[in-house]
């Protein structure tokens, strides 16, 4: 049983270029969610999903565009990436929105 | 969504009870009151949950108040392993993290 799996676990990019990372979860789990965490920070919600197919807006959705075509997994998109962007990534998935999250390992990403 | 306030940090000895404060005044009948903690380069870890009562698990007890504007996170006998940044949140589906509070466990 893998739980949440990210990836890439770590990528450098370069500004203006574009990337998706991965989240994949086991568990038949109907709400998905990705985060960001800067250095010293909590981690604020980027977007999320509450099913196949369904996405919406988090605190700090912009820049990013996300994608929930199969259940069991949600892609989030840079477009063109910016310097600002340089964080790290948290996918987490539970049953129901009030449910525990279980969350991946995170992915870190650097802009250059 | 509601917004939570917790100390921005907490000390503890190994093997003392821990009692992590959270206050949140602003609650709605529907938020579940949410724990997590989260150590250095990890991803955050479910700790505890609940919604009116008190409930305990495993790992630590959870104390809401009657009008539900505060909880406390538990730790009956915290060990060095215990050191992490505890988050208090309300989720209804989704909710804020915040700064949390970072817990020092000393030997």
């Amino acid at each position: 049983n893998a739980g949440v799996t990210q990836t890439p676990k770590f990528r450098v990019l370069k500004t203006g270029q574009s990337m998706t990372l991965l989240c994949a979860q086991d568990m038949n789990h109907e709400y998905m969610y990705w985060y960001r965490q800067d250095p010293g920070m909590g981690l604020r919600l980027i977007h999320y999903s509450v099913g196949e197919g369904t996405t919406a807006k988090g605190e700090v959705p912009d820049g990013y565009n996300v994608s929930r075509l199969k259940k069991q997994n949600f892609l989030l998109g840079l477009e063109s990436a910016a310097p600002s962007q340089t964080s790290v990534y948290f996918c987490a998935s539970s049953y129901e929105g009030w449910e525990p999250q279980h969350f991946g390992d995170g992915t870190r990403l650097s802009i250059l | 969504d509601a917004k939570t306030t917790q100390p921005n940090s907490m000390e503890s000895n190994e093997e003392e009870p821990v009692h992590l404060p959270c206050n949140h005044s602003t609650i709605s009948g529907t938020d579940y009151i949410h724990w997590y903690r989260q150590l250095p380069s990890q991803g955050p870890e479910y700790v505890i949950h609940g919604l009116t009562s008190n409930v305990n698990n495993r790992m630590a007890s959870l104390a809401i108040a009657e009008d539900r504007k505060s909880s406390t996170l538990i730790l009956h006998r915290a060990t060095l392993r215990d050191a992490a940044v505890y988050y208090c949140i309300l989720m209804a589906p989704y909710g804020r993290f915040g700064a949390g509070t970072r817990l020092t466990v000393k030997p």
